[in-house]
């Protein structure tokens, strides 16, 4: 099972400032990396697939990059409506996806 | 608009069985692949099951193997999960997300439905 390793656990940071998030895998996933954005009591929304692609409808503050075994995920510039938890997914190894624990993005 | 509604959680003593449901609308389902995922109070997600668009291949996390199985009805636009031998560690709220290609992510998902097994 390829482990997925998200940093930090939780990320305070002011709302117009920048945000970056990591995920490791534990084995190269090539590219096959997505990004899903989690509210309270809410479905995870996918936001980023393929290492490093918008889903359709996500803002252009989102970017992603990486692939092997090292990703991030940039939120340019905080509105509100970011904070939220944030879970990057591997889909290279199938049956076995799996998730990274998730990284909590607060206001700081 | 692509609409996924879960169905059928509920309260289930240890040992007992439930059937979710997934209820599809807004796309083609009989062209994707779908899947089962769950989140515990609290905690993060896991893939529990996948099937492909015409049922031929199916897929199940080992945490579940021999207890659950899923299937579908492309004629209804449904998506099902059949649970056996609920343990208390199956307590979640389970999704049915629809997968964006074959082995790709998921890209729709719906509102969950909770699962709680207690005596």
């Amino acid at each position: 099972e390829i482990v997925m390793t998200q940093s930090p656990a939780t990320l305070s940071v002011s709302p117009g400032e920048r945000a970056t998030l990591s995920c490791r895998a534990s084995q190269s996933v090539s590219s096959n990396l997505a990004w899903y954005q989690q509210k309270p009591g809410q479905a995870p929304r996918l936001l980023i697939y393929g290492a490093s692609t918008r889903a359709t409808g996500i803002p252009a503050r989102f970017s992603g990059s990486g692939s092997g075994t090292e990703f991030t995920l940039t939120i340019s510039s905080l509105q509100s409506e970011d904070f939220a938890v944030y879970y990057c997914q591997q889909y290279n190894n199938w049956p076995l996806i799996t998730f990274g624990q998730g990284t909590r993005l607060e206001i700081k | 608009e692509v609409q996924l509604v879960e169905s059928g959680g509920g309260l289930v003593q240890p040992g007992g069985s439930l059937r979710l449901s997934c209820a599809a609308s807004g796309f083609t389902f009989s062209s994707y692949s779908m899947n089962w995922v769950r989140q515990a109070p609290g905690k993060g997600l896991e893939w529990v099951s996948y099937i492909s668009s015409s049922s031929s291949t199916i897929y199940y996390a080992d945490s579940v193997k021999g207890r659950f199985t899923i299937s579908r009805d492309n004629a209804k636009n449904s998506l099902y999960l059949q649970m056996n031998s609920l343990r208390a560690e199956d307590t979640a709220v389970y999704y049915c997300a629809r997968a964006r290609a074959d082995y790709g992510p998921f890209d729709y998902w719906g509102q969950g439905t909770l699962v709680t097994v207690s005596s």
